[in-house]
């Protein structure tokens, strides 16, 4: 069974503070995503990578900055979070064999930060 | 910015009806997908229609594309409470590995 899990299902942090959102997936997808989701404005794609140590911009990236060191692994960074990050975030891989490409979600990190 | 618009925001039916979502977006696509959310949860893939494919069955799931109009309709039929999540549409540009999601319909199915 296929899985992509997310390090933790709630987090709650202080203004100021780094935090780590962690993502894994044993698909050995190639593509992985980062969302944040937010009532009334859908999915947002903060950054995305296409392979190992390598990344793209996705529509918001300020506050945010990723790293892909292993294929399985790819992790969010707040570098000093701040409150308008208190949102729900969203890990997704895809597979980039074949001409189109399902996304599969992880149960997604809901982060609060106070 | 968001490509994918889902009309309405929020439906409400009885178990048994079918429940119809429409989908538009801005820009020429590779294929459009349909995913649903349970209350809190990741998305889950439901169904991937190609832009030169005009009509996809699933199950109880009807999707057809009108690349013309720029616009695609998700129908479920005879819904069920488990029905009850948002659905959200995704669009994906051809050479490009992103997909842009809608902002999702409210689905909530009485029992």
């Amino acid at each position: 069974d296929v899985k992509v899990t997310q390090s933790s299902r709630y987090l709650v942090k202080r203004t100021g503070e780094k935090v780590f959102l962690e993502c894994v997936q044993d698909m050995d997808h190639e593509n992985m995503f980062w969302y944040r989701q937010d009532p009334g404005l859908g999915l947002r794609l903060i950054y995305f990578s296409y392979d190992v140590k390598m990344k793209e911009k996705g529509d918001i990236p300020e506050g945010y900055s990723v790293s892909r060191e292993k294929k399985e692994r790819f992790s969010l960074i707040l570098e000093s979070a701040s409150t308008n990050q208190t949102s729900m975030y969203l890990c997704a891989s895809s597979s980039r064999r074949g001409r189109y490409y399902e996304q599969f979600f992880g149960p997604g990190t809901r982060l609060t930060v106070l | 910015s968001q490509q994918g618009e889902e009309d309405p925001q929020a439906l409400s039916i009885q178990e048994g009806e079918n429940a119809t979502m429409n989908c538009s977006y801005k820009t020429s696509i590779n294929n459009l997908q349909w995913y649903r959310q349970n209350s809190g949860r990741g998305l889950v893939h439901l169904i991937l229609i190609r832009s030169n494919e005009r009509e996809k069955h699933s199950g109880r799931l009807r999707v057809t594309l009108d690349t013309s109009k720029k616009s695609s309709s998700l129908l479920i039929t005879a819904s069920r409470a488990a029905d009850t999540a948002s659905y959200f549409c995704a669009t994906a540009t051809s050479g490009t590995y992103k997909y842009i999601f809608g902002t999702g319909t409210r689905l909530k199915v009485l029992a």
